[in-house]
């Protein structure tokens, strides 16, 4: 089955960088996914990782190692309005399966 | 206007009651879903479809029905509504399972069960 694990919660600093975790145990693999998610909103999509290593976005940067079943999400130059939650989903070829969320507070 | 809508935005209902949300893309994607958000358990996979008469179960079916007789909509009913259906509802398109752009989203039901 399709397990994906990430921290509930994270505080970080404004400008600062954060990294978040996600593993994940699966066969099949199709790409992994990072959405973020504010607050009453909907999750709009970030980044995805099909092949390993790192995929750079501005300040969002994600990697994937496959043979280890991790993810993370890298936020650089943290602004207070990157306070939201930050699911990591995928892997397989089914529909996509989402880990809890992440809620990342960022703080002054 | 394009894109992925839901409706209504908010819903109050009673145990028992029968209720359906609406979602109505126009992007003609193929695929069509309805996730649950609670806390605790994070986004849900309640059905889903991969074209117009096709549907699918997904991780948390139970009480619910769906149909999809056109694709630009993918209506979600719950029969006869209980408290624990309480949930955010959001429905989700896109061009497949997967794909490298993943799945927009529309922006969601609240529902309440009282």
């Amino acid at each position: 089955g399709q397990n994906i694990d990430q921290p509930t919660e994270m505080t970080a600093t404004e400008g600062a960088i954060v990294q978040i975790n996600c593993t994940y145990q699966t066969s099949g693999f199709n790409g992994l996914f990072w959405y973020q998610q504010h607050a009453g909103e909907a999750p709009t999509f970030l980044s995805y990782n099909v092949l390993d290593g790192l995929e750079e976005k501005g300040r969002f940067s994600s990697f994937l190692s496959r043979s280890k079943g991790y993810s993370y999400l890298l936020l650089k130059e943290l602004q207070m309005k990157d306070s939201a939650s930050y699911l990591c989903s995928g892997p397989g070829n089914t529909p996509l399966v989402f880990g809890k969320g992440t809620r990342l507070s960022v703080i002054a | 206007d394009a894109g992925i809508t839901q409706s209504p935005r908010y819903k109050i209902t009673e145990t028992g009651r029968q209720v359906t949300l609406m979602c109505h893309q126009t992007w003609s994607h193929s695929y069509m879903f309805w996730y649950r958000q609670d806390l605790g358990h994070g986004l849900r996979l309640i059905y889903y479809s991969a074209a117009a008469d096709i549907t699918d179960k997904g991780e948390v079916p139970d009480g619910y029905v769906v149909s999809r007789s056109k694709t630009e909509n993918f209506p979600l009913t719950l029969e006869s509504a209980t408290r624990s259906q309480t949930s955010v509802y959001f429905c989700a398109s896109s061009e497949s399972t997967g794909g490298s752009y993943g799945y927009t989203f529309g922006s969601g039901t609240r529902l309440t069960v009282v």
